[in-house]
């Protein structure tokens, strides 16, 4: 059973307007959580990493929450942009998982409309 | 551009071939991972190598060869491999001295399809 569980699987927003993406998981004991955005055909790309002891981090127009008790985390998108249109990845890393190994999310893909 | 550079980007083979992917990284990084990425689903390791030794191998078949010559470059070398191996392969590179929390930097990939 994945350990990292995103919603929504895909969302359609218009420009200009905000919406909020949420990772639920089950990883336990946590080390950090991390968000991705990865662009159709490409790398994805870092936008925050957060540890136990962070509830808010932000990058630009994106803030991503965390709550460690509840296991759940959010990113929010601020005056979404057409370049918002992404794949947004949700991983989570554990202290006992080994060193380098990572749990991905499904991703939910954000698409901006004109 | 990213800080870790992918060749070649594109790459079709027959399942009889011999390729080889390449990733180079000039970050100072000593950990660098091999990923790959079907569409619409999320990356999934494959390979881990830190300082140059290889850590993790998440059991992956014989027909995929890494190699880490020096602590920059990181080959993968394919061979005989399947229609069903077709896929965006990633490469990733961080730096263990800063620990768990140290930020994965991708590579945009080789789109490689088996024909």
């Amino acid at each position: 059973k994945n350990q990292v569980e995103q919603s929504p699987q895909s969302l359609i927003i218009l420009e200009g307007k905000n919406c909020t993406l949420q990772c639920n998981y089950t990883v336990s004991p946590f080390s950090n959580l991390r968000w991705y955005k990865q662009d159709t055909g490409r790398g994805p790309v870092s936008l925050t990493i957060m540890t136990f002891s962070e509830n808010t981090k932000s990058n630009g127009r994106y803030t991503a929450t965390l709550d460690a008790d509840t296991k759940q985390s959010s990113l929010h998108i601020t005056a979404s942009q057409l370049s918002d249109s992404a794949s947004y990845i949700c991983v989570v890393s554990g202290t006992t998982d080994s060193w380098g190994k990572l749990q991905f999310g499904a991703g939910t893909q954000v698409v901006v409309t004109p | 551009d990213t800080e870790v550079t992918q060749t070649p980007k594109h790459l079709v083979m027959g399942m009889t071939n011999k390729k080889s992917l390449k990733c180079e990284q000039h970050m100072g990084h000593r950990a660098m991972y091999w990923y790959k990425q079907k569409a619409k689903k999320p990356p999934e390791l494959m390979f881990v190598y830190s300082y140059e030794k290889l850590s993790i191998n998440e059991s992956v078949p014989s027909r995929f060869s890494p190699e880490c010559p020096n602590s920059s470059l990181l080959n993968l070398h394919l061979h005989a491999l399947q229609p069903e191996d077709s896929a965006l392969y990633l490469c990733a590179s961080s730096n263990p001295r800063t620990g768990r929390n140290s930020p994965l930097h991708f590579g945009n990939g080789t789109r490689l399809t088996v024909t």
